[in-house]
């Protein structure tokens, strides 16, 4: 069965500074990644997808995330964060052809002024 | 209204009671979702509804009845719920279920406290 790990559950950054959150799947074949994220009492906000082709994708609110194969992994990355940026960060992957949406049990991120 | 939208925000129910969650999307979307969020657990698919057929129900306890009208509505119907079914009820929905146009638009959720 697929899984997704997020190995941080919590991260603390300072406002202008990079981020780096990280992603590992388990699939043999490439999947479907996506990057979402939930600010408090909210739901869920896709920031970025992953289905094939370049393999640094860019999404919204200044995000990036990188696919490496060799690796498993799909970080998402930030040059410079922002205070708003706050929130629960989510990876998900799913197998093509199938509807399950398999997520990350998530990173918190924190922004200190 | 736009995107998904999910009513009560809040409810608070006792385990005995029978009570119910709504989920209307205005996207034009043809398959709507039920996730299970709780703390420190990742999310959990509940149901899958494509054009308003059951495609997916993930073991989920009979306590739990979903409903899909149709296409822009979903329900979740409770009864005699536990206390360990506290958690944050969200509603998704994308274009179709099938990968290839995947993306999901999440509602605003329903915290659910079962007392």
């Amino acid at each position: 069965a697929q899984s997704v790990t997020q190995p941080d559950i919590h991260i603390t950054v300072s406002e202008g500074a990079s981020l780096e959150l990280r992603c590992n799947y388990s699939y043999g074949a490439t999947p479907y990644l996506f990057w979402y994220v939930q600010s408090p009492g909210q739901g869920l906000q896709l920031l970025l997808k992953y289905f094939s082709g370049d393999t640094l994708v860019q999404g919204i609110k200044g995000f990036e995330a990188e696919f490496k194969r060799s690796q498993s992994s799909f970080n998402l990355r930030k040059p410079s964060v922002h205070w708003s940026d706050a929130a629960e960060y989510f990876c998900a992957v799913v197998r093509g052809g199938s509807e399950k949406l398999v997520f990350g049990k998530g990173t918190k991120l924190t922004v200190n002024p | 209204e736009t995107g998904v939208t999910q009513t009560p925000r809040h409810l608070v129910m006792g385990m005995t009671n029978k009570k119910s969650l709504k989920c209307e999307q205005h996207l034009g979307h043809n398959a709507m979702y039920w996730y299970k969020q709780s703390a420190k657990k990742p999310l959990e698919l509940m149901f899958v509804y494509n054009f308003k057929e059951q495609t997916e129900n993930n073991s989920v306890p009979s306590r739990f009845s979903p409903e899909c009208p149709n296409s822009s509505h979903l329900f979740l119907h409770l009864h005699t719920l536990q206390p360990e079914d506290s958690a944050l009820y969200l509603c998704a929905s994308s274009q179709d279920g099938l990968a290839d146009s995947y993306e999901q638009y999440f509602g605003p959720g329903t915290r659910l406290t079962v007392t």
